[in-house]
């Protein structure tokens, strides 16, 4: 079965530095979506992409997020600076318009 | 705007007991109606699906009615085993639109 890859699957790391997290999607698929997860907030979508194009970020802060798709075989989310704050579980998930949505593992991030 | 809200947990029964987690939407339109299932440790992964009114999603032993006229989608299973142990997503996506939108999630626990 084709599988959305997520690297790495652990990070931790000091506060301050930059964190970069790195998604294989499903080959073919159109969307890519990025999710942060949390005990408190559950399920929060944080950027997505159609045919890499970046269409809706809205939920990502700006200031120190950022999202994109160099190719359609790679998305990547960083975060510079990285605060404790951003210690949750990151995940991908690629699909096709209007259908469900295949996920990753998740990145479990730690930043003491 | 559109939302999911499903029942709160901890969801704690014995095994081979009856399951109903409660879901209910909002939603401008007309929109295609999910599970998802997360075992610990892995991302999520699609459980069961409706498209339509009265449509019925059904799934390893669980199923869900897509029923408009109580904007619900309520998730069921007869016989419940310790291995359903998990967090539970109730979630749309709107026709026109490629986003998913998550309730917070339900964690089951079976106890054997």
């Amino acid at each position: 079965d084709a599988r959305v890859t997520q690297t790495p699957r652990h990070k931790v790391t000091e506060m301050g530095q930059e964190v970069t997290m790195r998604c294989q999607p499903i080959l073919g698929h159109n969307t890519v979506f990025w999710y942060r997860q949390t005990m408190m907030q559950g399920l929060e979508l944080l950027a997505y992409f159609r045919n890499r194009a970046p269409l809706d970020d809205s939920g990502m802060p700006k200031d120190r997020f950022s999202a994109e798709m160099p190719d359609a075989t790679l998305a990547t989310l960083k975060i510079q600076p990285s605060e404790p704050r951003d210690s949750a579980v990151y995940f991908c998930a690629s699909g096709f318009t209007g259908g469900k949505e295949h996920f990753g593992d998740g990145t479990r991030l730690s930043i003491l | 705007g559109d939302s999911v809200t499903q029942m709160e947990g901890p969801v704690t029964l014995s095994e081979e007991a009856f399951l109903t987690i409660n879901c209910t939407y909002t939603a401008t339109g007309y929109p295609s109606l999910f599970w998802y299932v997360q075992y610990p440790g892995e991302g999520l992964q699609l459980l069961l699906k409706a498209t339509k009114a009265d449509d019925k999603g059904s799934n390893k032993g669980f199923e869900a009615t897509y029923r408009k006229e109580t904007t619900s989608f309520h998730l069921e299973k007869g016989s419940v085993q310790v291995s359903d142990s998990a967090v539970y997503f109730c979630a749309l996506i709107l026709n026109r639109d490629d986003k998913i939108i998550f309730g917070k999630g339900t964690r089951l626990h079976i106890l054997p």
